[in-house]
Order: structure tokens, then sequence, then C-alpha cells
């Protein structure tokens, strides 16, 4: 069974800083998504990362997958209070023709950013 | 392009009625899955279809089911609802399996 560990679970900051939520996991991953999501709603989709080292950045939000493909981050630079919300992160097994589709979800880590 | 829509949004029932939940996944994607979601063990997969066909199933009780018809919609059924099953119900669509997917906004399900 592939597991996700993902940290901090809750984050309350002050706007303008930066932080800092990590993914972790002792499986490997053919690709990681990260998703936003907001109260009683789904979870919306902000980056798929897919090679080891690979870095992407989405305007203040900078995206990292580990070179073993086992673990990721996410950084939000000078953080707003849009940035409210649940983070989730995601991977897809590796072995594709038994996992299908099938995501395996962290926890997620609710930010809030106190304006 | 219109995104994944799931019907109900909201649904109150008694436990031991069975339910059933719509998905209509975006225009020219196949591929559907059903995540169930709650506070104390996040998001759980139940089940992905592709073409009609059950891809793959979760740790899930055979109380949960799931079809697709030919216009990729889907519906999931859970009979014999417990209260243990109140949850949050996604839907997520994809091109065709292993490509990204893209959630719904959820149907709320209590189970009283």
């Amino acid at each position: 069974t592939q597991l996700l560990e993902q940290s901090p679970q809750f984050l309350s900051i002050q706007e303008g800083e930066n932080l800092t939520v990590y993914c972790n996991s002792s499986s490997v991953f053919s690709s990681l998504q990260w998703y936003r999501q907001e109260p009683g709603e789904g979870p919306v989709l902000l980056v798929t990362v897919v090679t080891g080292g690979e870095v992407k950045k989405l305007k203040r939000l900078t995206f990292q997958f580990g070179d073993a493909r086992k673990d990721s981050s996410l950084h939000i630079t000078a953080a707003q209070p849009g940035d409210t919300g649940l983070y989730l992160c995601a991977g897809a097994g590796v072995e594709q023709e038994t996992s299908g589709s099938r995501l395996t979800f962290g926890e997620g880590t609710q930010l809030t950013v106190n304006p | 392009k219109a995104g994944v829509t799931q019907t109900p949004r909201y649904l109150i029932k008694t436990r031991g009625q069975q339910v059933t939940l719509s998905c209509s996944p975006i225009s020219g994607h196949r591929s559907v899955s059903w995540y169930q979601q709650t506070p104390g063990q996040g998001l759980q997969f139940l089940f992905e279809y592709f073409s009609e066909t059950q891809r793959n199933k979760g740790n899930f009780p055979g109380r949960f089911s799931g079809r697709q018809f030919s216009n990729s919609r889907s519906e999931m059924n859970v009979s014999t609802l417990e209260l243990g099953d109140s949850a949050l119900y996604l839907c997520a669509s994809s091109f065709r399996p292993h490509y990204e997917q893209y959630f719904g906004p959820g149907t709320r399900l209590t189970v009283t």
C-alpha cells in the first residue's frame, strides 16, 4: 500500500510570510499532483510534476519533485489571504496496470493566511 | 469547456436506505474515478471506470458499486447506508487513464 505523509497538518501565518509544505513517501510515484480545496468544493488541480528533480513555478508557488520521485514540496512566497485553503498532494502509482488512475492522497495541509 | 458536474450536491438519507450519485465528466474525457473524503480518513479511492469497464477498485465493501455509460457519465450506488458513509463523494474525470484528473464539486451525503 502506498502512503503519502504530508506536513504540517495545520499552518497559520501572516500575510507576506513564506511557507513550505512537504509530501513524503517510501514509495516511488510516476507523477505527483498538487491540489487546493476550498470548503464545500472539490480539489482544484494546481500542478503535476513527473520527472525526478523537476521544479515548476506558478506565480508565487514553487513545486519540486524529489530526485527519487518519492517526495515533493510546495513553497509559497509572500502568502496572501487568497491562498487560504486545504492543500493536498496526490501520487500516481508506478505500476500503472494495477494502480490505474488511482491517486494516493496525503492528509492535507490546512493553510490560513491572516491579513 | 464545462467542468465536471455532480448531482445532487447535497443529500440526506436514513440508515439502511440506498443512494445513487451521478457524475458527468468534462466533454471528451472518458475516464471517471470516484473518491470518498472524510475528516478522519481524507480522500480514499473508490473505483475507476474507462470505456464502461471498471479498471480498478479501492478497499471498500461491496455495498459500494458503480457503473459508466456509453456517454462516459458515471453513477455510484451505496446500498444499506451506514452512519459511517456520511462523507463528501468526489468524482474526477480525465481524458483517459493515467492522465491528469479534474474533480467535480462533490456530493455531500449525510446519513442519519
